[in-house]
């Protein structure tokens, strides 16, 4: 089975764009998380779906942060207008929610510059 | 809340070495525990879990015991190589909540 797919893999833009990070997770899988990775803070949760549903966004740093999850197949999330301190390695997940013994599969991450 | 700590990093061994990674948790209820690993350039994978008191997760060389009385799940492996070079994250997972807690992660290096 492909495991969770994350498009692009590393991103160099300026301050200012828009930056789109996508996410395919796996299928079968109803649950999806968005993490952000940095050496200062560590592997924080961002936002986390359930059935294609936001259930949980209060990680999301500010308004400039945005996710959608159209169908169970995708999901992106978007920064607008990007800033420097967005720089980190960007992670999504996904979970089967049969019971609660379940791991999370992660995908292997975007990493994103902002200059 | 539900919360993890694990030891500061990094740890560094010599190949074959005992490895220990320490981890303890507080939870409410009884909740699932997780080793992730971390390899560079790569996004976390299950190494082992375990989903009650007493259990033994064990994979690839490495064992950790969930045990209730002092809260605890460390990761061992009785004698490391250069390869398990990587991150360690320990996670939990409470009951009645969809959202894993995660430790801040325990980077190893192995030299030969």
């Amino acid at each position: 089975d492909a495991g969770v797919i994350q498009s692009p893999r590393h991103e160099v833009t300026e301050m200012g764009q828009e930056v789109t990070l996508r996410c395919k997770p796996i299928s079968g899988h109803n649950s999806l998380f968005w993490y952000r990775q940095t050496m200062m803070r560590g592997l924080e949760l961002l936002i986390y779906f359930n059935n294609n549903v936001p259930i949980d966004d209060s990680g999301m740093p500010e308004d400039r942060f945005s996710a959608k999850m159209p169908n169970a197949s995708f999901s992106t999330l978007k920064i607008q207008p990007s800033e420097p301190r967005d720089s980190a390695v960007y992670f999504c997940a996904s979970r089967k929610e049969t019971d609660s013994n379940q791991p999370q599969h992660f995908g292997d991450g975007t990493r994103l510059s902002i200059l | 809340g539900n919360s993890v700590t694990q030891m500061e990093g990094p740890v560094t061994l010599s190949e074959e070495a005992f490895l220990t990674i320490n981890c303890t948790y507080t939870a409410t209820g009884y909740p699932s525990l997780f080793w992730y690993v971390q390899y560079p350039g790569e996004g976390l994978q299950l190494l082992l879990k375990a989903t009650k008191a007493d259990d033994k997760g064990s994979n690839k060389g490495f064992e950790a015991t969930y045990r209730k009385e002092t809260t605890s799940f460390h990761l061992e492996k009785g004698s490391v190589q250069v390869s398990d070079s990587a991150v360690y994250f320990c996670a939990l997972k409470a009951g009645g909540s969809y959202i894993p807690t995660f430790g801040r992660g325990t980077s190893l290096i192995v030299h030969p």
